[in-house]
């Protein structure tokens, strides 16, 4: 049972451009989250994150959209630059029990062609 | 300061070895994640420890997986009897604090685990 769906799988932007990769999750519970940024032999990095109490969230050249009654978010990343290119995780985690734990998408692995 | 940090950063294996992964995370953080990520796949979550609290291993995909935290400090994730569908890149995550908090995990670069 996939509880968090990320689409595309795979993005190709202009240098320039607008990248937007769009994730959906099924359980209300949720209450955080993530965008991870992943380069070839790296872990995941945090980039931006958001909380179900704002609808956006804007970070330099990232923006995070939230509607929380379509159960959907999504990164905008403006301007995309060649280094940008990388693979994107979108997460969710919840605020009840014990679970510390993060639940991931599939990822999003964007090229940025100058 | 140092991150998180993981060893060996490739194990190569036979079918039906046992391997074990270390991961030392940012000193002072009390929680602790592994994960594991296979090609074209997003992370999923293994096991989580949380100071001296009872691991949350519903992650753990067979009894073949376990791991265990020493000190509150550095973890080491077994795999007994590998098999192929094994391979993979196992992550190691650690942060302040955990539960339902909103600390950032620090992943380590992983371990990239081959079984032949």
């Amino acid at each position: 049972q996939q509880q968090v769906k990320q689409s595309p799988q795979s993005l190709i932007v202009q240098k320039g451009g607008i990248s937007i990769i769009n994730c959906a999750y099924e359980n209300t519970a949720f209450d955080y989250f993530p965008w991870y940024q992943q380069f070839p032999g790296k872990g995941p990095a945090l980039l931006i994150a958001i909380r179900p109490d704002v609808s956006e969230k804007k970070e330099g050249r990232f923006t995070i959209s939230f509607n929380k009654s379509a159960k959907q978010f999504s990164l905008h990343i403006m301007d995309s630059q060649p280094g940008d290119s990388a693979t994107y995780f979108c997460a969710a985690k919840g605020s009840g029990g014990s679970q510390g734990n993060l639940i991931f998408g599939k990822g999003t692995k964007l090229s940025v062609k100058p | 300061g140092a991150g998180v940090s993981q060893s060996p950063s490739n194990k190569v294996t036979e079918k039906g070895k046992d391997v074990e992964l270390r991961c030392d995370p940012i000193s002072g953080h009390t929680a602790l994640y592994w994960y594991r990520q296979s090609l074209g796949q997003g992370l999923e979550f293994l096991i989580y420890f949380q100071g001296n609290s009872a691991p949350d291993k519903s992650g753990l995909p067979s009894d073949r997986f376990s791991a265990e935290r020493t000190g509150g400090s550095v973890s080491t994730l077994t795999i007994q009897r590998t098999q192929q569908e094994d391979s993979a890149v196992y992550l190691c995550a650690s942060s302040l604090v955990g539960g339902t908090g909103y600390n950032e995990q620090f992943f380590g670069p992983g371990t990239r685990l081959t079984v032949l």
